[in-house]
């Protein structure tokens, strides 16, 4: 079985440009979550959908971010424009259901550079 | 704010040794805490998670964490380490406030193993 899958693994992009990163959930998984974490900091949340519904979108650091997850199967998150701020490394995780004790299983990420 | 400490960003151990790594967290109820490593380019990986059955919780590669309500903390043990348990580890919760499945984690300790 697939694991969660997110491309591309690393893009460089200058301050002002626009990345779209893409996370493919494990198949069958209604939930899926994007994480960031910032060069030296802890990982923090972004969103989370429910197939295609945003249930929780509180981590979402401005209006610059635009996650979708049309058909709820993969999802993208748009960064427009890129800010120097916003380097770092993208996770995405899916899980079976959203209970709190549920397992999160997370893709390798994207690692953001902004020049 | 809820949070997780993890004490100490890097620590370095002798092959064989023990293996200590710290996780404390701020909660005025018991969470639901995880372990996850990260190997060189690769995802988070679960250890071990916490969901209030024993307090003394079994993970893959010989790790355990034993959850200590009183001191607030869910460190993680390895009796003897290996060269290949070098990796990045994160200490996680869920199920408090301010969303309910979002994991909320440590900022990371890096483990070295040297011969």
């Amino acid at each position: 079985e697939a694991g969660v899958t997110q491309f591309p693994s690393h893009s460089v992009i200058e301050k002002g440009q626009t990345v779209t990163l893409r996370c493919d959930p494990i198949s069958g998984h209604d939930n899926l979550y994007w994480y960031r974490r910032v060069m030296g900091k802890e990982i923090k949340f972004l969103l989370h959908f429910v197939k295609e519904s945003k249930q929780d979108e509180s981590g979402m650091p401005n209006n610059r971010f635009l996650a979708e997850r049309t058909g709820g199967t993969y999802s993208t998150l748009k960064v427009q424009p890129a800010e120097l701020e916003d380097s770092g490394v993208y996770f995405c995780a899916s899980s079976e259901q959203a209970l709190a004790k549920n397992i999160q299983y997370f893709g390798a990420g994207t690692r953001l550079s902004v020049l | 704010a809820q949070s997780v400490t993890q004490l100490g960003s890097h620590v370095s151990v002798s092959e064989g040794a023990l293996v200590l790594l710290r996780c404390n967290y701020s909660s005025s109820v018991p969470p639901y805490l995880f372990w996850y490593v990260q190997y060189p380019n690769q995802g988070l990986q679960l250890l071990l998670k916490y969901t209030s059955a024993a307090t003394l919780v079994k993970g893959i590669n010989g790790f355990e964490a034993e959850f200590k309500k009183s001191e607030t903390s869910f460190h993680l043990t390895k009796p003897s380490a290996h060269m290949s348990d070098a990796a990045e580890y994160f200490c996680a919760v869920s199920g408090i406030s301010g969303g309910y499945n979002k994991l909320i984690f440590g900022a990371g300790t890096r483990l070295a193993v040297h011969p």
